[in-house]
């Protein structure tokens, strides 16, 4: 069972262009919502994050749009550059004393050309 | 150390053999996770510690596959009898508080099993 769909699988964006990336989730326990980036050969770094109480979180060029009745959210990378050419993971997690274990969405590979 | 460190970062086994993978995570971190990440897709949850304890060991996908983490800091992800579906990358990820926050990940351990 996939509780976090995430699309599209692969993106090419001009240099300055924006990329957006689309995520949804099933479970509605699920309060927080980070974006991981992930370069070759190392693991996920956290890129933002958000949580339900609002609806939009910007840092820099990153912007999180939330909506939480159809549960979806995405990321926007403003002037995307080279160097944002990774995979980037969506997640969701429930706070609280079990742990906060990430559930994360297959993945977004993108590609930012010259 | 300055992030979570894993090791071996590589690990060939013939299908059979045992393998044990090491997680170091950030010093004074009290919880602690693994994850398997598959060729091309999201990280997937396997288990997780709170300091010593092992409170969630839902994702582990046989009885095969064994985690410790005696002393509440180093971790160990023991498979046994290695199967060929068992290759991907192994990622531990540890977490300051208990129960929210970003979680670091090491870069982690790739097995490859014949």
């Amino acid at each position: 069972q996939q509780q976090v769909k995430q699309s599209p699988q692969s993106l090419i964006v001009q240099k300055g262009g924006i990329s957006i990336i689309n995520c949804a989730y099933e479970n509605t326990a699920f309060d927080y919502f980070p974006w991981y980036q992930q370069f070759p050969g190392k693991g996920p770094a956290l890129l933002i994050a958000i949580r339900p109480d609002v609806s939009e979180k910007k840092e820099g060029r990153f912007t999180i749009s939330f909506n939480k009745s159809a549960k979806q959210f995405s990321l926007h990378i403003m002037d995307s550059q080279p160097g944002d050419s990774a995979t980037y993971f969506c997640a969701a997690s429930i706070s609280g004393g079990g742990g906060n274990k990430l559930t994360f969405g297959t993945g977004t590979q993108l590609k930012v050309e010259l | 150390g300055a992030g979570v460190s894993q090791s071996p970062r590589y690990k060939v086994a013939k299908r059979g053999q045992d393998v044990a993978l090491r997680c170091d995570p950030i010093s004074g971190h009290v919880s602690l996770f693994w994850y398997q990440q598959a060729l091309g897709q999201g990280p997937e949850f396997l288990t997780y510690f709170q300091n010593e304890a092992q409170l969630d060991k839902s994702g582990l996908p046989s009885d095969r596959f064994f985690a410790e983490r005696p002393e509440g800091s180093v971790s160990t992800l023991k498979i046994q009898r290695t199967q060929q579906e068992d290759s991907a990358v192994y990622l531990c990820a540890s977490s300051l508080r208990v129960g929210t926050g970003e979680l670091f990940f090491g870069e982690g351990s790739r097995l490859t099993v014949l």
